[in-house]
């Protein structure tokens, strides 16, 4: 296996225009996070599946961000009329849950998104 | 509200001495905690993790140090490397999956 891959790696789009993010992730891992970054910042947690199950979505961003991961296997971020302040790096991340919760999350290289 | 903060956004040490790094939290239901080294253009990559429930973990030359009255963790790496230099994040985790990431240290190793 190869590791979370994700694409595209980069995107520029205009404001207001929808994008999308796909992520998939290492092949047995049941769980997959969706993190934000911008420049000088730590990743900021968005969302996170436990298979198909959207489990937290209250720190997405706004309404304009969605997540989904319709077979619990790969996973899609849409951002719908974007807006400049929307440019920063998204991550992915998956992992694989254990009985002690002590899980490692490993992340893809990220989509690194510019809104004109 | 950065409840995992490191306060320190560099720092430049001698190959063969120690480097620590360190880490502080505001929400004592923190379970969890994990350090992460980031090279440019790369996603973090897991390094090592603690549980609330230990002080220490060591791994190599990678000590962890978690000190749950004063809130406050630490990274220790014996000895530095030059190819150690990285960006490294602290995060710690709530119950219910959610992580929270520290806006990250940049370390240097000087050969």
């Amino acid at each position: 296996d190869t590791g979370v891959s994700q694409n595209p790696r980069h995107k520029i789009t205009k404001r207001g225009q929808n994008v999308t993010f796909r992520c998939d992730p290492i092949s047995e891992h049941n769980r997959l996070y969706w993190y934000r970054q911008t420049l000088g910042q730590g990743p900021e947690f968005l969302t996170y599946f436990q298979n198909e199950a959207q489990l937290e979505k209250s720190r997405l961003l706004s309404d304009r961000f969605s997540a989904e991961r319709p077979k619990g296997s790969f996973s899609t971020l849409e951002i719908q009329r974007t807006e400049q302040g929307d440019s920063a790096m998204y991550l992915c991340a998956s992992s694989l849950d254990t009985a002690g919760g002590w899980e490692t999350q490993y992340f893809g290289p990220g989509t690194r998104l510019l809104v004109l | 509200d950065q409840q995992v903060k490191q306060n320190s956004p560099s720092l430049s040490v001698q190959e063969g001495r120690i480097s620590i790094l360190n880490c502080d939290y505001t929400n004592s239901m923190f379970d969890y905690f994990l350090w992460y080294k980031k090279y440019p253009a790369e996603g973090p990559t897991f390094l090592i993790s603690i549980s609330s429930i230990k002080d220490k973990n060591e791994d190599g030359r990678f000590t962890v140090f978690l000190n749950k009255s004063a809130k406050h963790l630490s990274l220790h790496i014996v000895p530095s490397q030059p190819g150690d230099s990285a960006v490294y994040f602290c995060a710690a985790k709530l119950t219910g999956n959610q992580f929270y990431f520290g806006t990250g240290t940049s370390l240097t190793v000087i050969p």
